[in-house]
């Protein structure tokens, strides 16, 4: 069964960094392109970020650019979002996504999501 | 970027009633559309790939259809736990973009 777990969010001051990870287990990750997707309270759904197989291809959204880095380390089957200069619109639920194929660009398996608050 | 545009933004509906959601995208993308099914507190749920492929396990009353710039998701004989937001999201071209939403209720 796939897997994907969250962690690292937290309650942060505007200006400040996370480190966002999502462990994944139940398939091969390192077979994978893998997304992060955010959506702020009673908000619809944002893409955020993704990662290609080997890491040799990467995409930012422009409200992230310069400020957030995608990564991965496919021996430890995790995914990292590392946030930094983090502003109040950087508020929501960050959820990390698999698609269903691996060179896909598609979210067909989600986590449960990691909750980031910016506020002073 | 592609600009994706979804109508209604919300709805209401009867138990047993056909429910059909628009999706229109800015320029064309082929038949690189998903759709998503979200319930509150919950993570979305995959309902379709390429515009008309329903995921293993998703209910047969979720149909998709359409190419290039116009698509729609039917549910059929709307049951329950239908009840939700639905998106749509094109995958044809970075930046990935999703719909604003759809939330269908229930009466």
């Amino acid at each position: 069964e796939v897997q994907l777990v969250e962690s690292g969010g937290g309650l942060v001051k505007p200006g400040g960094s996370l480190r966002l990870s999502c462990a994944a287990s139940g398939f091969t990750f390192s077979r994978y392109n893998m997304n992060w997707v955010r959506q702020a309270p009673g908000k619809g759904l944002e893409w955020v970020s993704s990662i290609s197989i080997n890491s040799n291809y990467i995409y930012y959204a422009d409200s992230v650019k310069g400020r957030f880095t995608i990564s991965r380390d496919n021996a430890k089957n995790s995914l990292f979002l590392q946030m930094n200069s983090l502003r109040a619109e950087d508020t929501a639920m960050y959820y990390c996504a698999r698609p269903r194929e691996g060179t896909g660009t598609t979210s067909d398996y989600w986590g449960q999501g990691t909750l980031v608050t910016v506020s002073s | 970027d592609i600009q994706m545009t979804q109508s209604p933004s919300s709805l209401s509906a009867s138990v047993g009633d056909r429910v059909t959601i628009t999706c229109r995208a800015s320029q064309g993308i082929s038949s690189w559309l998903a759709w998503y099914q979200q319930k509150p507190e919950e993570a979305p749920k995959s309902l379709i790939y390429a515009a008309s492929s329903l995921q293993s396990g998703v209910s047969s009353r979720f149909s998709g259809s359409g190419a290039g710039t116009d698509f729609t998701l039917t549910i059929s004989n709307l049951q329950p736990e239908d009840s939700g937001t639905y998106y749509c999201q094109q995958y044809k071209s970075y930046p990935l973009t999703f719909g604003g939403g759809t939330k269908v209720e229930i009466k």
